[in-house]
Protein backbone atom coordinates (compact mmCIF):
# COMPACT_ATOMS: atom_id res chain seq x y z
CA UNK A 1 0.00 0.00 0.00
CA UNK A 2 1.19 3.29 -0.56
CA UNK A 3 2.13 5.16 2.46
CA UNK A 4 4.51 8.15 4.01
CA UNK A 5 6.23 7.85 7.21
CA UNK A 6 7.59 10.51 9.49
CA UNK A 7 10.37 9.24 11.47
CA UNK A 8 10.12 11.86 14.79
CA UNK A 9 7.16 12.75 16.15
CA UNK A 10 8.37 15.53 18.26
CA UNK A 11 11.56 17.38 18.13
CA UNK A 12 13.49 19.94 20.27
CA UNK A 13 16.21 21.96 19.35
CA UNK A 14 18.47 24.84 20.16
CA UNK A 15 17.95 27.77 17.96
CA UNK A 16 20.66 27.75 15.54
CA UNK A 17 20.88 24.16 15.72
CA UNK A 18 20.66 22.15 12.55
CA UNK A 19 17.67 20.30 11.58
CA UNK A 20 16.75 17.38 9.62
CA UNK A 21 13.35 15.66 9.77
CA UNK A 22 12.89 11.89 7.88
CA UNK A 23 10.55 11.10 5.89
CA UNK A 24 10.22 7.95 4.05
CA UNK A 25 7.62 7.03 1.44
CA UNK A 26 6.36 3.69 0.07
CA UNK A 27 5.06 4.08 -3.77
CA UNK A 28 5.63 2.37 -7.02
CA UNK A 29 6.41 3.81 -9.90
CA UNK A 30 7.06 7.59 -10.39
CA UNK A 31 5.90 9.61 -7.46
CA UNK A 32 6.08 13.57 -6.34
CA UNK A 33 6.86 14.63 -2.60
CA UNK A 34 5.97 17.54 -0.60
CA UNK A 35 6.66 19.44 2.24
CA UNK A 36 4.19 21.19 4.48
CA UNK A 37 4.66 23.16 7.20
CA UNK A 38 2.00 24.32 9.79
CA UNK A 39 2.63 27.03 12.11
CA UNK A 40 0.71 27.46 15.51
CA UNK A 41 -2.97 28.67 14.74
CA UNK A 42 -2.30 28.82 10.96
CA UNK A 43 -2.91 26.74 8.29
CA UNK A 44 -1.01 24.29 6.10
CA UNK A 45 1.36 25.67 3.86
CA UNK A 46 3.94 24.49 0.95
CA UNK A 47 7.47 25.20 2.14
CA UNK A 48 8.88 22.72 -1.54
CA UNK A 49 8.09 20.19 -3.65
CA UNK A 50 9.86 17.80 -5.90
CA UNK A 51 8.21 16.67 -8.74
CA UNK A 52 11.36 15.68 -11.12
CA UNK A 53 14.92 17.02 -11.79
CA UNK A 54 17.27 17.87 -9.39
CA UNK A 55 16.58 16.05 -6.49
CA UNK A 56 18.02 19.02 -4.25
CA UNK A 57 15.30 20.86 -3.73
CA UNK A 58 14.82 24.47 -2.09
CA UNK A 59 11.99 26.08 -0.61
CA UNK A 60 11.05 29.07 1.31
CA UNK A 61 12.80 30.65 4.91
CA UNK A 62 15.49 28.82 3.84
CA UNK A 63 14.93 24.95 4.01
CA UNK A 64 15.78 22.17 1.31
CA UNK A 65 15.34 18.12 0.54
CA UNK A 66 16.46 15.60 -1.19
CA UNK A 67 15.63 13.28 -2.29
CA UNK A 68 16.81 9.86 -3.00
CA UNK A 69 15.37 7.19 -5.22
CA UNK A 70 17.64 4.41 -3.79
CA UNK A 71 16.09 5.29 0.12
CA UNK A 72 12.83 5.72 -0.82
CA UNK A 73 13.72 9.21 1.36
CA UNK A 74 13.01 13.03 0.81
CA UNK A 75 13.98 14.56 4.08
CA UNK A 76 13.88 18.10 5.02
CA UNK A 77 16.66 20.15 6.48
CA UNK A 78 17.64 23.50 7.35
CA UNK A 79 21.17 24.71 8.46
CA UNK A 80 20.12 26.78 11.51
CA UNK A 81 16.90 27.03 13.09
CA UNK A 82 14.78 29.80 14.40
CA UNK A 83 12.11 30.27 17.07
CA UNK A 84 9.83 31.03 14.54
CA UNK A 85 10.65 27.47 13.22
CA UNK A 86 8.78 26.15 15.89
CA UNK A 87 5.56 24.14 14.20
CA UNK A 88 4.42 21.07 12.91
CA UNK A 89 5.87 19.34 9.99
CA UNK A 90 3.89 17.19 7.20
CA UNK A 91 5.67 15.17 4.01
CA UNK A 92 3.22 14.37 2.05
CA UNK A 93 3.62 12.38 -1.86
CA UNK A 94 1.30 11.48 -4.34
CA UNK A 95 1.72 9.22 -7.76
CA UNK A 96 1.09 9.63 -11.67
CA UNK A 97 -1.90 7.69 -10.83
CA UNK A 98 -3.77 9.44 -8.12
CA UNK A 99 -3.74 12.70 -7.36
CA UNK A 100 -4.43 12.24 -3.42
CA UNK A 101 -2.57 13.54 -1.28
CA UNK A 102 -0.95 10.96 1.18
CA UNK A 103 0.30 12.29 4.61
CA UNK A 104 2.60 11.18 7.00
CA UNK A 105 1.62 11.76 10.99
CA UNK A 106 3.79 14.93 11.08
CA UNK A 107 6.43 16.03 13.17
CA UNK A 108 6.11 18.63 16.20
CA UNK A 109 9.22 20.65 16.42
CA UNK A 110 10.03 23.15 18.89
CA UNK A 111 13.08 25.81 18.78
CA UNK A 112 13.88 26.85 22.14
CA UNK A 113 15.66 30.07 22.56
CA UNK B 1 -4.61 36.80 -4.39
CA UNK B 2 -6.73 35.59 -1.73
CA UNK B 3 -6.09 32.65 -0.34
CA UNK B 4 -8.57 29.05 0.09
CA UNK B 5 -11.34 30.42 2.81
CA UNK B 6 -13.29 27.98 4.46
CA UNK B 7 -17.14 28.92 6.03
CA UNK B 8 -17.74 28.60 9.03
CA UNK B 9 -14.31 28.41 10.79
CA UNK B 10 -15.95 26.88 14.11
CA UNK B 11 -18.90 24.28 14.41
CA UNK B 12 -20.29 22.57 17.24
CA UNK B 13 -22.92 20.22 16.39
CA UNK B 14 -24.66 17.05 18.09
CA UNK B 15 -24.86 13.09 17.35
CA UNK B 16 -27.36 13.01 14.27
CA UNK B 17 -27.30 16.01 12.58
CA UNK B 18 -26.19 16.75 9.68
CA UNK B 19 -23.21 19.52 8.38
CA UNK B 20 -22.10 21.43 6.00
CA UNK B 21 -18.93 23.14 5.28
CA UNK B 22 -18.08 25.55 2.61
CA UNK B 23 -14.83 25.89 0.51
CA UNK B 24 -13.91 29.05 -1.76
CA UNK B 25 -10.91 28.14 -3.98
CA UNK B 26 -8.40 30.91 -5.12
CA UNK B 27 -9.18 32.67 -8.04
CA UNK B 28 -8.92 30.37 -11.35
CA UNK B 29 -8.49 27.08 -9.52
CA UNK B 30 -10.81 24.75 -10.85
CA UNK B 31 -9.99 21.93 -8.49
CA UNK B 32 -10.98 21.13 -4.86
CA UNK B 33 -10.22 18.71 -2.57
CA UNK B 34 -11.14 17.85 1.56
CA UNK B 35 -8.82 16.17 3.51
CA UNK B 36 -10.26 15.80 7.27
CA UNK B 37 -7.28 15.61 9.97
CA UNK B 38 -7.63 14.07 13.32
CA UNK B 39 -4.69 13.61 16.38
CA UNK B 40 -5.13 9.82 15.85
CA UNK B 41 -5.36 9.16 12.05
CA UNK B 42 -3.56 12.78 10.87
CA UNK B 43 -4.22 13.89 7.38
CA UNK B 44 -6.70 11.98 5.39
CA UNK B 45 -8.21 12.49 1.93
CA UNK B 46 -12.01 12.62 1.15
CA UNK B 47 -12.66 13.58 -2.45
CA UNK B 48 -11.85 15.68 -4.61
CA UNK B 49 -13.76 17.85 -7.57
CA UNK B 50 -12.56 19.21 -10.98
CA UNK B 51 -15.70 21.03 -13.28
CA UNK B 52 -18.44 20.44 -10.86
CA UNK B 53 -17.48 16.49 -10.91
CA UNK B 54 -15.78 14.15 -7.97
CA UNK B 55 -12.72 12.93 -9.79
CA UNK B 56 -11.23 10.69 -6.48
CA UNK B 57 -12.75 9.81 -3.39
CA UNK B 58 -10.88 8.44 -0.28
CA UNK B 59 -12.13 5.81 1.72
CA UNK B 60 -14.66 7.46 3.97
CA UNK B 61 -18.08 6.06 4.77
CA UNK B 62 -20.92 7.84 2.02
CA UNK B 63 -22.40 9.75 5.34
CA UNK B 64 -19.42 11.97 3.29
CA UNK B 65 -20.25 13.59 0.62
CA UNK B 66 -19.67 17.00 -1.45
CA UNK B 67 -20.68 18.85 -4.60
CA UNK B 68 -18.56 21.99 -6.55
CA UNK B 69 -20.67 24.45 -8.34
CA UNK B 70 -19.97 26.16 -11.19
CA UNK B 71 -18.03 28.91 -9.89
CA UNK B 72 -15.62 26.37 -8.31
CA UNK B 73 -16.71 26.56 -4.48
CA UNK B 74 -17.24 23.55 -3.00
CA UNK B 75 -19.51 22.27 -0.33
CA UNK B 76 -19.12 19.00 1.65
CA UNK B 77 -21.99 17.74 4.11
CA UNK B 78 -21.46 14.65 6.66
CA UNK B 79 -24.86 13.62 7.72
CA UNK B 80 -26.25 11.75 10.57
CA UNK B 81 -23.09 13.11 12.89
CA UNK B 82 -21.05 10.61 15.13
CA UNK B 83 -18.83 11.77 17.84
CA UNK B 84 -15.63 10.24 15.60
CA UNK B 85 -16.34 12.79 12.89
CA UNK B 86 -15.02 15.83 14.90
CA UNK B 87 -11.93 16.91 13.23
CA UNK B 88 -10.47 20.16 11.48
CA UNK B 89 -12.12 19.72 7.93
CA UNK B 90 -9.53 21.35 5.31
CA UNK B 91 -9.72 22.10 1.74
CA UNK B 92 -7.23 22.79 -0.69
CA UNK B 93 -7.59 23.93 -4.32
CA UNK B 94 -5.15 23.65 -7.23
CA UNK B 95 -5.45 24.79 -10.92
CA UNK B 96 -6.50 22.02 -12.44
CA UNK B 97 -6.79 18.72 -11.66
CA UNK B 98 -3.82 16.44 -11.90
CA UNK B 99 -0.89 15.05 -9.82
CA UNK B 100 1.85 17.52 -10.41
CA UNK B 101 0.14 20.01 -9.10
CA UNK B 102 0.34 22.29 -5.96
CA UNK B 103 -2.69 22.58 -3.47
CA UNK B 104 -2.99 24.95 -1.29
CA UNK B 105 -5.03 24.55 1.98
CA UNK B 106 -6.97 27.39 3.61
CA UNK B 107 -7.09 27.48 7.59
CA UNK B 108 -9.74 24.41 8.24
CA UNK B 109 -13.48 24.71 9.92
CA UNK B 110 -12.79 22.74 13.28
CA UNK B 111 -16.02 21.00 13.88
CA UNK B 112 -17.08 19.15 17.28
CA UNK B 113 -19.53 16.33 17.59
CA UNK B 114 -20.72 16.22 21.06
Amino acid sequence: AQSVSQHNHHVILSEAASLELGCNYSYGGTVNLFWYVQYPGQHLQLLLKYFSGDPLVKGIKGFEAEFIKSKFSFNLRKPSVQWSDTAEYFCAANSNSGYALNFGKGTSLLVTP
Amino acid sequence: KAGVTQTPRYLIKTRGQQVTLSCSPISGHRSVSWYQQTPGQGLQFLFEYFSETQRNKGNFPGRFSGRQFSNSRSEMNVSTLELGDSALYLCASSLITGVQETQYFGPGTRLLVL
